[in-house]
């Protein structure tokens, strides 16, 4: 199993250009989530999905829409990327409401 | 809102010294609690969860609800502990917040 797998790892945008953060997992998890991670700070969620074809907001999901059409694939979509969306993203999935499994990030520069 | 706080960014000892990452969370119900390790170069990854009450690498954490707390101890720190270690507290569903993290290094 390759586990949760992102791409790409890293990228520089310019602003107001957009972009997709892809994100895969071959577990069969139900649940997947996007995390961005400022320097000197925690985990902040962005969106998550409890399952195919549902997808809720998290605590900062300005900036940013997903869809989750697969079971396996859950996008992460910037439109018009702004300075403040620098940030290491995670993505990460669960197959229950216990651990969750992390994917190695992305690391996106807007300048 | 719920809160996870680890109010050390950074924490240094020496090798076979004792070692204890605070954490303290905000929910005054029956909290669900974890610790998450990244060390270099690898990914973020469970370390513990508290209803399992077991001992990883040497590591354990007990919850105390009276201070709302669930710090990490290893009585003999180790090299291999350097890493950032995230304490995180499941929300609402399968959501989970994290504090900021601390990083450890274990020092020769």
């Amino acid at each position: 199993n390759a586990g949760v797998t992102q791409t790409p790892k890293f990228r520089i945008l310019k602003i107001g250009q957009s972009m997709t953060l892809q994100c895969a997992q071959d577990m069969n998890h139900n649940y997947m989530y996007w995390y961005r991670q400022d320097p000197g700070m925690g985990l902040k969620l962005i969106y998550y999905s409890v399952g195919a074809g549902i997808t809720d907001k998290g605590e900062v999901p300005n900036g940013y829409n997903v869809s989750r059409s697969t079971t396996e694939d859950f996008p992460l979509r910037l439109e018009l990327a702004a300075p403040s969306q620098t940030s290491v993203y995670f993505c990460a999935s669960s197959p229950s409401h216990n651990e969750q499994f992390f994917g190695p990030g992305t690391r996106l520069t807007v300048l | 809102a719920q809160r996870v706080t680890q109010p050390e960014k950074l924490l240094s000892v020496f090798k076979g010294a004792p070692v204890e990452l605070k954490c303290n969370y905000s929910y005054s119900g029956s909290p669900e609690l974890f610790w998450y390790v990244q060390y270099s170069r690898q990914r973020l990854q469970l370390l513990l969860r508290h209803i399992s009450r077991e001992s990883i690498k040497g590591f354990t954490a007990d919850l105390n609800k009276g201070e709302t707390s669930f710090h990490l101890k290893k009585p003999f720190a180790q090299e291999e502990d350097s890493a950032m270690y995230y304490c995180a507290q499941r929300t609402s569903g399968s959501r989970l917040t994290f504090g900021e993290g601390t990083q450890l290094t274990v020092n020769p």
